[in-house]
């Protein structure tokens, strides 16, 4: 899978947007760009994912770039819950082989402050 | 909460000792995973099952670790002559495994094992 380069940190105002960048410049053709945020003792949550159209959920939104090679998700309110790591990872979509762990860095420690 | 389940939450132990933890996947999810998490690092992946099927271990599971997947519902992941360097957290994730999805990995609560 391809590597994924994050910030360490972030820091969002409560009730702004918080955009989180993402670059993933090898990333290959069939390769899905995943989401998932991990509040402070508690397993990943996952969010969001895409392949080369922007896609929105209930969370948050996805943006990724013409050329694939970076992405940056968007939650359009941020909440003091959002506080959390947030992970983004590149992965082959399933197709019976191999491709089937998550290789995770070590995400952007996003803070949203009151 | 994904529907994904862990037990224990929380398990001390001497160094030495044997200790088992359980995962329930989401129901009909066919695949299965577990990774483990130290203090400040991402999760690591662990081992996969695919029904009861153990495909594939990560390098990082040595010879006193052992899962299982028995009917290919619930798993047990168990570490012998636990060692201080066990400490983490131990995740157990669950996915769908239909060809026509991403086969997106959902989380349980993971279980928080400490080593004395």
């Amino acid at each position: 899978d391809a590597k994924t380069t994050q910030p360490p940190s972030m820091d969002c105002a409560e009730g702004r947007a918080a955009n989180l960048p993402c670059n993933h410049s090898t990333i290959s053709g069939n390769e899905y760009v995943y989401w998932y945020r991990q509040i402070h003792s508690q397993g990943p949550q996952y969010i969001i994912h895409g392949l080369k159209n922007n896609e929105t959920n209930e969370m948050a939104s996805l943006i990724i770039t013409e050329d694939r090679k970076s992405s940056t998700l968007i939650l359009p309110h941020a909440t003091l819950r959002d506080t959390a790591v947030y992970y983004c990872i590149v992965r082959v979509q399933n197709s019976g082989g191999s491709n089937y762990k998550l290789t995770f860095g070590k995400g952007t420690l996003l803070t949203v402050n009151p | 909460d994904t529907g994904v389940s862990q037990n224990p939450r929380h398990k001390i132990t001497k160094r030495g000792q044997n200790v088992t933890f359980r995962c329930d996947p989401i129901s009909e999810h066919n695949r299965l995973y577990w990774y483990r998490q130290t203090l400040g690092q991402g999760p690591e992946f662990l081992t996969y099952f695919q029904n009861e099927a153990q495909l594939e271990k990560s390098r990082l599971l040595s010879d006193r670790f052992s899962a299982e997947r028995p009917k290919g519902s619930f798993s047990t992941l168990e570490i012998q002559r636990t060692e201080q360097g066990d400490s983490a957290m131990y995740l157990c994730a669950s996915s769908p495994a239909q060809r026509s999805s991403t086969d997106t990995q959902y989380f349980g609560p993971g279980t928080r094992l400490t080593v004395l």
